[in-house]
């Protein structure tokens, strides 16, 4: 079954916390994603991962890292989380190259 | 630089009624088009799209679109719809450098019974 999991679905964080984002895929796609989604804004690139430890800042990296240490695991960390970092959170994966995105159902993130 | 413009931030029709959403985009050469669809508390997936020859596209559930070069447009149109079209609909955009997406806004569509 060829899909995009995000873990965890909800999480309420206080300003200030560490804040840890997975997501997992088993299609072994080499390009992972991870954008943002507010309302009326779209999504909003993150950060692009070409593959293990080949990672690439994307429009809005601030306040945010990555980590991608095997093809098919990539996370989302926000250092001292900030309540602007609140947010729906979405992971997707795709072949090199190629634009067809698989997506994950996201995580929705309540920064308090 | 690439930019995906949705005018339309909701859209309600009639169920049965025909439809339309607009998308127009910006970029330097001819780009790979897409519409994405997502429903409430779901990731988006993937409804169709153009990476060249014949401008209109057919998508699923009884969705096209079709790219117009002298519009910068690629508007999505569906002849009759149904209550569970309604969601969340997003255009986007990638001008072939790389796998990166720009998407739109998004146009979220009620049908109404």
């Amino acid at each position: 079954d060829m899909k995009v999991t995000q873990m965890p679905r909800y999480l309420i964080k206080r300003m200030g916390e560490n804040v840890l984002l997975e997501c997992g895929q088993d299609m072994s796609h080499e390009t992972m994603y991870w954008y943002r989604q507010d309302p009326g804004l779209g999504l909003q690139l993150i950060y692009i991962s070409y593959d293990v430890d080949s990672n690439s800042e994307g429009d809005i990296p601030k306040g945010y890292r990555v980590s991608r240490k095997k093809r098919e695991h990539f996370s989302l960390i926000l250092d001292s989380a900030k309540t602007n970092q609140t947010s729906v959170y979405f992971c997707a994966s795709s072949l090199r190259g190629n634009s067809d995105y698989t997506f994950g159902s996201g995580t929705r993130l309540l920064v308090i | 630089a690439q930019s995906v413009t949705q005018p339309d931030a909701r859209v309600t029709v009639s169920e049965g009624a025909s439809l339309q959403l607009r998308c127009k985009y910006s970029s330097s050469v001819t780009p790979y088009l897409f519409w994405y669809v997502q429903y409430p508390r779901q990731g988006l997936q993937l409804l169709l799209k153009y990476y060249s020859g014949d401008p209109v596209v057919q998508g699923v559930n009884g969705f096209e679109a079709e790219f117009s070069k002298s519009n910068s447009s690629f508007h999505l149109r569906k002849a009759s719809v149904h209550w569970s079209d309604s969601a969340v609909y997003f255009c986007a955009v990638n001008n072939n450098a790389g796998a990166k997406l720009t998407f739109g806004g998004g146009t979220r569509l009620t049908v109404r019974p």
